[in-house]
């Protein structure tokens, strides 16, 4: 099977444009989660989609949102960037069956705001 | 949100040493998750520990989860090179609550 797939991988973006990533989950995966990794913060949680509803979300502002189409892929789009939001930002796919399900990974996207 | 605190933050050894990390917090988790983060990678999962007081082992790594299923413990036998990365500890909540990570650093 193959694995979590995000792109782009790298980014580059001034303050106050906006951005979208894409994720592609594991072929069957319903859940798709969106964390924001930084140094200081280390992994926090942005939301997460199931079945095209968000069924949870962290604690960011409104600026952060995402969606997930029918074939269970998702998008996260950040407006009106601050230099704060650069980070990695990760993506996991899970069955979505259970909450101890195991997250997989994909390899993240960089975003710098400049 | 349920903190979870690790330590050391650092951690940098040569080769054959063992180590221990640590993962506590004052809330009582169902379960308890280690992943794995090497540069440029996604976590990838190590173990879930479910019971109070269960220790699983993967090769040289020993993982306890604590009898109160408050906090957890990874230990490292003889580590290797391969051992280097970040690791993170992570409970379930409302969404999978992550600690800041033990960097480990392993020499030759």
């Amino acid at each position: 099977k193959a694995g979590v797939t995000q792109t782009p991988r790298y980014l580059i973006k001034t303050r106050g444009q906006q951005v979208t990533l894409s994720c592609s989950p594991i072929s069957g995966h319903r859940s798709v989660s969106w964390y924001q990794q930084t140094p200081g913060q280390g992994l926090q949680f942005l939301f997460e989609y199931f079945s095209e509803t968000q069924r949870n979300k962290g604690n960011f502002p409104g600026r952060f949102s995402g969606r997930q189409f029918s074939n269970s892929r998702s998008e996260m789009n950040v407006s009106t960037l601050e230099l704060g939001d650069s980070a990695l930002y990760l993506c996991a796919s899970s069955p979505g069956e259970a909450d101890t399900s195991e997250q997989f990974f994909g390899p993240g996207t960089r975003l710098t705001v400049l | 949100t349920q903190l979870l605190e690790q330590s050391p933050q650092f951690l940098s050894i040569q080769e054959g040493e063992n180590l221990t990390v640590y993962c506590n917090s004052s809330s009582v988790f169902s379960s308890l998750q280690w992943y794995r983060q090497e540069p440029g990678e996604g976590p990838v999962l190590l173990v879930t520990v479910v019971t109070g007081g269960e220790v699983k082992k993967l090769k040289r790594l020993t993982f306890q989860f604590g009898d109160a299923r408050k906090d957890s413990s990874l230990h490292i036998t003889a580590a290797q090179t391969g051992d280097t990365g970040l690791y993170l500890c992570a409970g379930w909540g409302y969404a999978l609550n992550f600690g800041k990570g033990t960097s480990l650093l392993v020499t030759p």
